[in-house]
């Protein structure tokens, strides 16, 4: 079976300091992979995805970058950050990138900037 | 754009109450429709979803139909459980292409013994 993992679980950051969070996913090869935000009393925001290695679409201009170094491994960054970066970022996978696929979501990470 | 609107929460229930909370959409086409539930800390779960017009979909008791007439796809359980309490989040996406999943902003569910 499948499994997506994300760490930190919880940050607590200071403005302008570097952030680094990465998502793991295990039991598939190729999966499409997506950063989401979910900013308090807010929905969630798609912020990046990819559909390979190397290969990163962004959705929504901000300071937050993604690298995906592997298969497998999705990165999401910032060389700076803002208080507007505090929220609940989620990873997920999905097998396909068409309508009908489902995608997958790992446990978060619950980031607050000071 | 393509759009989700869900009920404002939160929505408080006794026990064993019925659950209805309304997901409207706006779509240029004939999106896939999905429900997500979050509990407490956690993640997103896939709790069910509906592909095309008329499609039912259930899981833990949870249902939803895809009206195409209405645009609607409104989740409902007949009796809540305490264990029922989360946020739930009604999605679409498209079914051509990448089309990344839209949003609605969800709504919190108390249930209370």
């Amino acid at each position: 079976s499948q499994t997506i993992h994300q760490w930190p679980a919880t940050l607590v950051q200071p403005v302008g300091s570097p952030l680094s969070l990465e998502c793991t996913v295990e039991g598939t090869s190729n999966p499409n992979l997506y950063w989401y935000r979910q900013a308090a009393g807010r929905g969630l925001q798609l912020l990046f995805y990819s559909v390979g290695i190397g290969q990163i679409s962004s959705e929504v201009p901000q300071n937050l970058s993604a690298s995906r170094p592997q298969d497998r491994q999705f990165i999401l960054s910032s060389k700076k950050l803002l208080l507007s970066d505090s929220g609940f970022y989620l990873c997920a996978w999905s097998r396909e990138v068409s309508g009908t696929d489902t995608q997958y979501f790992g446990p978060g990470t619950r980031l607050t900037v000071l | 754009g393509d759009s989700v609107t869900q009920m404002e929460g939160p929505v408080t229930l006794s026990e064993e109450a019925f659950l209805t909370i309304n997901c409207t959409y706006t779509a240029t086409g004939y999106p896939s429709l999905f429900w997500y539930v979050q509990y407490p800390g956690e993640g997103l779960q896939l709790l069910l979803k509906a592909t095309k017009a008329d499609d039912k979909g259930s899981n833990k008791g949870f249902e939803a139909t895809y009206r195409k007439e209405t645009t609607s796809f409104h989740l409902e359980k007949g009796s809540v459980q305490v264990s029922d309490s989360a946020v739930y989040f009604c999605a679409l996406r498209m079914n051509t292409g990448f089309q990344k999943l839209v949003f609605g902003t969800g709504t919190r569910l108390l249930v209370s013994p």
